[in-house]
């Protein structure tokens, strides 16, 4: 069975560009998240969907970001206008629901690096 | 923003040894889990251990959690060179079911 999938692997952008990040996750999983990694840092979290909801988004910059999973599969993750500060891994993972509540493990993609410059 | 804190932030260990990381947290949980990421990849995760289990055992590692002092190990005996990587602890919440990570412990095995 494939893992989740992202792609590109890697993008460089200039800054106010925009630039569209793109995830699969494993099959049958419900719960989608998109996280932000820095060098050295663990990974924060942009946006949580459960199905095509999105539940958690509380730390997603609203004014430049922007993610859809249509149809509770796939998600696209946005970035418009792209600042230098955005350089960073974004990482999508996905995991299944516990019969008992919570989740199990995520399941994470490569990432994509993207620079802007 | 994040919950859990692991320490060390860096450890260095002769090949053989057992490394210990430890995770606090702050808030009531549904279970912790532990990940491993190599430099450049993804997320792996290692082991999940539920609020009312108190230890948990996979080949090499052992993680125990306390949820009255908040906070979690884990333990990698007879460690290799392989087991070079960061190591991060994630929590769920009982609340909202939302999964917080630390900043991670930068493990380093020297040969």
């Amino acid at each position: 069975e494939a893992g989740v999938v992202q792609s590109p692997r890697y993008k460089i952008i200039e800054k106010k560009q925009p630039v569209a990040f793109w995830c699969n996750p494993i099959s049958g999983h419900n719960t989608l998240y998109w996280y932000l990694q820095n060098l050295g840092q663990g990974p924060e979290l942009l946006i949580r969907y459960e199905n095509e909801e999105a539940v958690d988004d509380s730390q997603l910059p609203k004014d430049r970001f922007s993610a859809e999973r249509l149809k509770g599969v796939d998600s696209t993750l946005k970035i418009q206008p792209a600042e230098l500060g955005d350089s960073a891994v974004y990482l999508c993972a996905s995991s299944s629901t516990l019969s008992r509540g919570g989740n199990t493990e995520a399941f994470f993609g490569q990432g994509t690096r993207l620079t802007v410059v | 923003s994040q919950q859990g804190e692991e320490d060390p932030q860096a450890l260095s260990i002769q090949e053989g040894e057992n490394a210990t990381m430890n995770c606090s947290y702050k808030t009531s949980i549904n279970n912790l889990q532990w990940y491993r990421q190599n430099s450049g990849r993804g997320l792996v995760h290692l082991i999940l251990i539920r609020s009312n289990e108190r230890e948990k055992h996979s080949g090499r590692l052992r993680v125990t959690l306390d949820t009255s002092k908040k906070s979690s190990s884990l333990l990698i005996t007879a460690s290799r060179a392989a087991d070079t990587a960061s190591y991060f602890c994630a929590t769920v919440r009982d609340s909202n079911y939302q999964l917080i990570w630390g900043a991670g412990t930068k493990l380093i095995i020297k040969p």
